[in-house]
């Protein structure tokens, strides 16, 4: 039974340019999470996706942005790169619910550099 | 708005003690509390799951409790070893409205040495 699987494990890229980093649920979840770890911090949610649709969001910007695709898997999108979001990136999938905090499976995250 | 604190944000303690890792949060309107496990430059392994209903979860040498009215947790190592080094990480998933998701301490770094 495969966990969650994320790519690509490391990225380096310059201020202003844009990512898309991917996540696979674990098998049988079709919720999805992404969460920005800082070095030393715990992480913090960026947005959910069910069906589809982002369900919720926490306290980002408009330039993270997300997809869900009917397989479940999931992409995390960020335009116009700054320094500040050098982080590992990490996703999470869970079974399915709405609002019943389900535990969450977390992957090994992407490690994100901007230079 | 929730917090989460976790107490001590660092702690080392030699091979075969018993040890208390504390997490805190501001608002009891939980569904659940969760506690990680992290190694360094790693995804987050989940250790215990604990729902709002419940009082203690536990497995092998884990045991974590909740007091969801003083917003308490705690997480209990038996017997550590070396192989328990990691950050441990306590979040809740709050339930009182707003956005979703974890809310995470910043975790407690432990070295057991041998």
């Amino acid at each position: 039974d495969a966990g969650v699987t994320q790519s690509p494990t490391h990225l380096i890229k310059t201020r202003g340019q844009q990512v898309t980093l991917r996540c696979s649920p674990k098998s049988g979840h079709d919720t999805v999470s992404w969460y920005q770890q800082a070095l030393g911090q715990g992480p913090q949610f960026i947005f959910q996706y069910y069906e589809e649709e982002e369900r919720q969001r926490g306290n980002f910007p408009d330039r993270f942005s997300g997809h869900q695709f009917p397989n479940y898997s999931s992409e995390l999108n960020v335009n116009a790169l700054l320094l500040g979001d050098s982080a590992l990136y990490l996703c999470a999938s869970s079974l399915p619910g709405l609002a019943t905090g389900d535990e969450q499976f977390f992957g090994p995250g992407t490690r994100l550099t901007v230079l | 708005k929730q917090e989460v604190t976790q107490i001590p944000a660092a702690l080392s303690v030699p091979e075969g003690e018993n040890l208390v890792l504390n997490c805190s949060f501001t608002d009891s309107a939980i569904y659940n509390l969760q506690w990680f496990r992290q190694d360094p430059g790693k995804g987050l392994t989940s250790l215990l799951l604990i729902q709002s209903s419940q009082r203690e979860q536990t497995s092998g040498r884990l045991n974590a409790s909740l007091d969801k009215s003083s917003g308490r947790s705690t997480l209990y190592i038996a017997a550590s070893q070396p192989g328990d080094s990691a950050t441990y990480l306590c979040a809740v998933w709050y339930s009182g409205g707003g956005a979703d998701g974890l809310t995470f301490g910043k975790g407690t770094h432990l070295i057991i040495q041998p």
